[in-house]
């Protein structure tokens, strides 16, 4: 089976500062990871995945995430946030379904 | 250019009354995917079609129907829709292997009256 967990529903950081937004996963076979972002009323948009090649990912807008395997986590990184990342994020997992699996998900707010 | 189009953008629908959402895409796609999200939630997956092969999620309700008469076109059939149903309906596609991207369309959402 497999799963992810994001840890935090809302965070909330100021203009400038870094953004770290979490995720675990949970599988018994090597994952393929996603991170979506989605804005009000918009469907998803891949902001960056991981599919077994380099285990730091870059992704658009300025946003990255590493694969860390011994700490089963994909945690998202921005190290400036921009009033224009406030939105909704998505950790997703596929262990080859072509099924996703998502994260209950995590708001960000940028307070100016 | 848009690549998968969903419409409408809203739809209300009165209790009971059989509702179709469409989706579309120009990107010649092997899977497409219909999603449900409702209010501060994950999408939830509910079927996909593979080509012409149809596959449906264990906990799909029987209420939720698809259709895919072509590549571009698929469509989700609601026969009775309840208030539980209200929700936004996300549809996707993608190559096929599971580490490709999926793509979204804008979404329709569902208001039942």
């Amino acid at each position: 089976a497999q799963s992810v967990t994001q840890l935090g529903s809302h965070v909330s950081v100021s203009e400038g500062a870094l953004v770290l937004l979490r995720c675990n996963y949970s599988s018994s076979v090597p994952p393929y990871l996603f991170w979506y972002v989605q804005y009000p009323n918009q469907g998803l948009q891949l902001l960056l995945k991981y599919t077994s090649a380099a285990t730091l990912v870059k992704g658009i807008n300025g946003f990255e995430a590493e694969f860390k395997k011994s700490e089963t986590s994909f945690h998202l990184t921005k190290p400036s946030a921009h009033m224009s990342d406030a939105a909704e994020y998505f950790c997703a997992v596929t262990t080859g379904r072509r099924a996703l699996t998502f994260g209950s998900g995590t708001r960000l707010q940028v307070q100016p | 250019d848009a690549m998968v189009i969903q419409n409408p953008r809203y739809q209300v629908t009165q209790f009971g009354k059989p509702v179709t959402l469409s989706c579309s895409q120009t990107l010649n796609h092997n899977v497409m995917y219909w999603y449900q999200q409702k209010s501060s939630q994950a999408p939830k997956l509910l079927f996909h079609y593979y080509d012409k092969d149809f596959n449906n999620e264990a906990d799909t309700p029987d209420n939720f129907q698809s259709r895919r008469p072509n590549t571009s076109f698929c469509f989700l059939d609601i026969r009775s829709p309840g208030l539980g149903d209200a929700a936004m309906y996300l549809c996707a596609t993608s190559g096929g292997q599971p580490q490709e991207t999926q793509y979204f369309g804008p979404g329709t959402r569902l208001l039942v009256l």
